[in-house]
């Protein structure tokens, strides 16, 4: 299993600021990722980032938008820049353990909301 | 549609009430993923699943695979257990979510 942190767990940003989000994880794992949940939503993946790559964004996720850093195998962080009201979301952290089957682990999320 | 379904969407039930919430999914995957999700945003992953039936305390999780279909199951619900339960599919790492059911168990 995993246990991961997020910081911040909530805050409030102005429009046209950006926000770093951290994630520390009590092991070492390969893959981790970024997810949205805009509110009455499901979670939706931003991006997949793993430890020695540029991490790749899906579909309708840029970089410039959504920087992401991941220097080593317990810890990322995701930027989320120049933000609108559009941006107030839960964005959370995830990790996955293969052992066949890839189970994931899920962050306790940051509850962001930009006025 | 989406390629996960759940149901209800919202589910209220009285404390000690028996609780089943669905879900069906049309995507391939390798493994089924029950999440319980609170208030204040965090997730839990409850079970994970590739056949068969699974059961943790008062939770109990079952997946038919020909039929696309998984239940999870509440005994003797509690205040407590209200939260959004979420269902969600993949194949390898990526993750396909449904939209989750709101439970209410009331005292």
């Amino acid at each position: 299993s995993a246990v991961i942190s997020q910081k911040p767990s909530r805050d409030i940003c102005q429009r046209g600021t950006s926000l770093t989000i951290q994630c520390q994880v009590d092991s070492q794992v390969t893959m981790m990722f970024w997810y949205r949940q805009q509110p009455g939503q499901s979670l939706t993946l931003i991006a997949t980032a793993n430890q020695g790559s540029e991490a790749t964004y899906e579909s309708g996720f840029v970089i410039d938008k959504f920087p992401i850093s991941r220097p080593n195998l317990t810890f990322s962080t995701l930027t989320v820049s120049n933000m609108s009201p559009e941006d107030s979301s839960i964005y959370l952290c995830s990790v996955a353990i293969s052992g066949g089957l890839y189970e994931q682990y899920f962050g306790p999320g940051t509850r962001l909301t930009v006025t | 549609k989406n390629e996960v379904e759940q149901s209800p969407q919202n589910l209220t039930a009285q404390e000690g009430e028996f609780i089943t919430i669905n879900c069906s999914y049309s995507v391939g995957i390798s493994a089924l993923h029950w999440l319980q999700q609170h208030p204040g945003g965090g997730i839990v992953s409850l079970f994970m699943l590739s056949s068969g039936k699974k059961k943790h305390g008062r939770l109990i999780a079952t997946i038919n695979i020909q039929e696309k279909h998984s239940s999870l199951h509440i005994t003797a619900s509690h205040p407590r257990d209200s939260a959004v339960y979420i269902c969600s599919g993949g194949s390898n790492y990526k993750l396909t979510f449904g939209k989750g059911t709101l439970l209410t168990v009331n005292p």
